[in-house]
């Protein structure tokens, strides 16, 4: 229930091409939806993050997708970068809580 | 931009010694946060701190593991008698609300290596 499923595991994307990257939940009472980027050797920094009342949350090449139903967001990023190259968290929580539930991250490479 | 600072960077420590991990939050925070990860794992959440005392912690932070804010500044979390399993990186984090719409945001993290 506590869990965040992130799929795919590593992801090799084209200079200029789209990466997308999913995640899944369980828990309901989830309400917080961010995403995070880490480089090597540094800490996760936060990227995007989305409530459950909009579908949609873009900033600049990177757009976070929701489905309420479905219980799932993804994190497209258009126009991938090499300095996009990083590994990739989704992470929820829930109101009243400070605990971030973090999904097991994706090493993207965007090969230039 | 203000950052989270922790130190050491890297700390070795043998099995059975306690360790004391070092945060400097963001100096108008009032929430604080460790967090551990594994190598090749996910990064997971081990307690949250204000006021002076824990506000809520995982099934990970058992006995072995305190928290402290000696200071102003500082934000602490010691490890009392180490375990092979401990090495990991830690993260401290901080925000200014518990609201869920207040980021945490991370330091560079502490990687703990027990021997």
């Amino acid at each position: 229930q506590q869990q965040v499923k992130q799929s795919p595991q590593s992801l090799i994307v084209q200079k200029g091409g789209i990466s997308i990257i999913n995640c899944a939940y369980e828990n309901t009472a989830f309400d917080y939806f961010p995403w995070y980027q880490q480089f090597p050797g540094k800490g996760p920094a936060l990227l995007i993050a989305i409530r459950p009342d909009v579908s949609e949350k873009k900033e600049g090449r990177f757009t976070i997708s929701f489905n309420k139903s479905a219980k799932q967001f993804s994190l497209h990023i258009m126009d991938s970068q090499p300095g996009d190259s990083a590994t990739y968290f989704c992470a929820a929580s829930k109101g009243g809580s400070e605990k971030l539930v973090f999904g097991k991250g994706t090493k993207l490479t965007v090969n230039p | 931009e203000p950052e989270v600072t922790q130190t050491p960077s890297h700390q070795v420590t043998q099995m059975g010694q306690e360790v004391i991990l070092r945060c400097v939050p963001i100096s108008n925070h009032l929430y604080f946060y460790w967090y551990r990860q594994i190598l090749g794992q996910k990064v997971e959440f081990l307690v949250s701190f204000y006021n002076n005392e824990i506000s809520e912690k995982s099934e990970i932070f058992d006995d072995q593991f305190s928290v402290e804010r000696p200071d102003g500044s500082n934000f602490t979390l010691k490890i009392r008698s180490t375990k092979l399993e401990d090495s990991a990186m830690y993260f401290c984090a901080s925000s200014l609300d518990r609201h869920s719409n207040q980021p945490q945001h991370f330091g560079d993290g502490t990687r703990l290596s027990i021997l």
